[in-house]
């Protein structure tokens, strides 16, 4: 079955700094790829998403890359807020099997001022 | 736009009494989605409505949840009875139908005593 498979958390970083957090995935179709971010006590905000191979997505300074040929979809920022801690999920779409969203296990950020 | 609206956001019960989650997805969306989040992980797929039509229940435990979409509007999740496990967050979602990208309510955070 398909699977979204991130780095363990928590991450602590300074404010500035570079992060990244990585993400793998396994789909038996063509799935599109998503990151999800839930600030405390809140919802899950689509934060970026990309749709084929290649693809970039991008949004408030964050990035990712669908990369097919290693079945990874990498958040990263290159200088992180205060106001950037949160928990991250990342997540597949695979419209082939029901759209069904499968979620990553999250994972929480904390920048340190 | 309104987003995805989810009520109670709180809810506690004692053991072995029902409970019932509501959700009045964005206007337009047809597809619906319960998940049910618990501490530290990832949403967990429940039920995924297409219309009024139920077209994935396999996760949803069907001997104490229920769920109905009535004129594939709004919907209720439903837990009889609940037990101490089912404390988590219940997140509803909708999307349009062939979009590739769920919003989310803020949840209800159901705590069994």
């Amino acid at each position: 079955g398909n699977s979204v498979t991130q780095m363990e958390g928590p991450v602590t970083l300074s404010e500035e700094a570079f992060l990244t957090i990585n993400c793998t995935y396994t789909a038996t179709g063509y799935p599109s790829l998503f990151w999800y971010v839930q600030y405390p006590g809140e919802g899950l905000q689509l934060l970026l998403k990309a749709t084929k191979a290649d693809d970039k997505g991008s949004n408030k300074g964050f990035e990712a890359t669908y990369r097919k040929e290693t079945t990874s979809f990498h958040l990263e920022k290159g200088s992180v807020q205060v106001s950037d801690s949160a928990v991250y999920f990342c997540a597949l779409s695979d419209r082939g099997y029901g759209q069904n969203f499968v979620f990553g296990p999250g994972t929480r950020l904390s920048v340190l001022p | 736009e309104a987003g995805v609206v989810q009520s109670p956001r709180y809810k506690i019960i004692e053991k072995k009494q029902p409970v019932a989650f509501w959700c009045n997805p964005i206007s337009g969306h047809n597809t619906l989605y319960w998940y049910l989040q618990n501490l530290g992980q990832g949403p967990e797929l429940l039920i995924r409505y297409e219309n009024e039509e139920a077209v994935d229940d396999s996760q949803l435990p069907k001997d104490r949840f229920s769920a109905e979409r009535l004129k594939g509007v709004d919907s209720t999740l439903k837990i009889q009875p609940a037990e101490l496990g089912d404390s988590a967050v219940y997140l509803c979602a909708s999307s349009l139908r062939g979009d590739t990208e769920a919003f989310f309510g803020q949840g209800t955070r159901l705590t069994v005593v």
